[in-house]
């Protein structure tokens, strides 16, 4: 079974949209971390928000925010008022046992493009 | 913080080549991480280590492919011979607390094996 899973391949949303990115994940482990990641085309991952499993609150960080939703095993991104800088692969992974584990578990990513 | 550095930035070799890519992580960080991107399989962990020391290596595709850590500054991936195959997008990484324990890529080297 996937561990994490990403159902959109790809979106197009218009530019100052909002844009929800899903990702649902599969763990046992009480203890874990989600993250998202950003590839633009020239190729850098850039990290963009962390949550923790024991986390109260959503994270936030700037135009970004992850919709946390425990019970049904999601973090979905959300970026408020999107921009043509926005087009990329986005990409959901886990970190599960955070005191003794160190690997990441990826999503397949999703593709955003942002219309003007 | 000059972030992870990785080098080259392109290679471009001919099949049956040796191909020695580098990763100078950030400062102070203990592990470090080297995946391969691909469009096929996505993004694949190949092997990583903590304090120099390498902790699993079963991502590693084949022989033909090794990786050395011999200080905490510096780490090569060695394929040796290289195959048309092995093109993909090599990215290292290293564990950065400030990031919540997730990963600091550098910005990959786009091997082609021609």
């Amino acid at each position: 079974a996937q561990k994490i899973t990403q159902t959109q391949p790809g979106m197009f949303v218009q530019e100052k949209e909002a844009v929800t990115l899903d990702c649902t994940y599969d763990t046992s482990d009480p203890s874990y971390g989600l993250f998202w990641y950003k590839q633009p085309s020239s190729g850098e991952m850039i990290f963009l928000i962390y949550q923790g499993s024991y986390d109260q609150q959503n994270a936030t960080e700037g135009r970004y925010s992850l919709n946390f939703q425990k019970a049904r095993k999601s973090a979905n991104l959300v970026i408020s008022a999107s921009q043509l800088g926005d087009s990329a692969m986005y990409f959901c992974a886990m970190r599960e046992g955070l005191d003794s584990n160190y690997q990441l578990i990826w999503g397949a990513g999703t593709k955003l493009i942002i219309k003007p | 913080d000059a972030g992870v550095i990785q080098s080259p930035r392109h290679e471009v070799t001919e099949m049956g080549q040796e191909v020695t890519l580098r990763c100078k992580p950030i400062s102070g960080h203990d592990y470090l991480f080297w995946y391969r991107q691909t469009m096929m399989r996505g993004l694949e962990l190949l092997i990583y280590f903590n304090n120099n020391v390498p902790i699993d290596d079963s991502g590693m595709p084949e022989d033909r492919f090794s990786a050395k850590m011999p200080n905490a500054s510096f780490s090569t991936l060695k394929i040796q011979p290289s195959e048309p195959r092995d093109s993909a997008v090599y990215f290292c990484a290293s564990l950065g607390r400030r990031t919540n324990y997730g990963y600091t890529f550098g910005s990959g080297t786009r091997l082609t094996v021609v």
